[in-house]
């Protein structure tokens, strides 16, 4: 079965450019859509974006001047930089499959995930 | 922005019947997903397309939709369903998309 893995500095500095990177494994990254979401400390889910195996991207409007998600099929990777980070970037960042439809937004769901990695943002 | 509305909390005892609400203009369009996340645990998804389950999920969590409105339903509600439960669906176009707040299960 598929699993996710995420990876990445656990503590970024502000105004610094946050990468992380998920590995996939028991699966290959083709053929579908795969998508970053993130949970601040105490409150709900927030997504980030997806991207599909062949490199188109979509991203949460309200982070997309300062969110790259890119992917590489031959290392079964995909990754999230996020730049001019602040205090309030600092959150549980996960991975997932954007499963479902061929074509996102039509009915596309987050399964698996990955276990999660804390990001914090500070001096 | 478009925005999915879940009441904070719901209170059960064990045995007993839990619904949670999800609200949303966009909902008589877009289909509708469940996620329960238990403490320092990742989101697992419980509920998709409104009312399938995945394998391996168990059957006392259904799911249903009336206009904008998605109901999840826990049926003879366990100790180990404790956790937070989150709805994600899509905006109207399905470009973007989004995350109720959460509601918190606590069963007394």
């Amino acid at each position: 079965q598929v699993q996710l893995q995420e990876s990445g500095p656990g503590l970024v500095k502000p105004s610094e450019t946050l990468s992380l990177t998920c590995t996939v494994s028991g699966g290959s990254i083709s053929s579908y859509y795969w998508s970053w979401i993130r949970q601040p400390p105490g409150k709900g889910l927030e997504w980030i974006g997806y991207i599909y195996y062949s490199g188109s991207t979509n991203y949460n409007p309200s982070l997309k001047s300062r969110v790259t998600i890119s992917v590489d099929t031959s290392k079964n990777q995909f990754s999230l930089k996020l730049s001019s980070v602040t205090a309030a970037d600092t959150a549980v960042y996960y991975c997932a499959r954007f499963a479902g439809a061929a074509v996102a937004g039509q009915y596309n769901w987050f399964d698996p995930w990955g276990q999660g990695t804390l990001v914090t943002v500070s001096s | 922005s478009y925005e999915l509305t879940q009441p904070p909390s719901v209170s059960v005892s064990p045995g007993q019947t839990a619904r949670i609400t999800c609200s949303g203009d966009a909902l008589p369009k877009q289909y509708a997903y469940w996620y329960q996340q238990k403490p320092g645990q990742a989101p697992v998804l419980v509920i998709y397309k409104d009312s399938e389950r995945p394998s391996g999920i168990p059957e006392r969590f259904s799911g249903s939709s009336s206009g904008t409105t998605v109901t999840l339903t826990i049926s003879g509600v366990q100790a180990e369903d404790e956790a937070d439960y989150y709805c994600q669906s899509a905006d109207s176009s399905g470009t973007y998309e989004v995350f109720g707040g959460g509601t918190k299960l606590t069963v007394l």
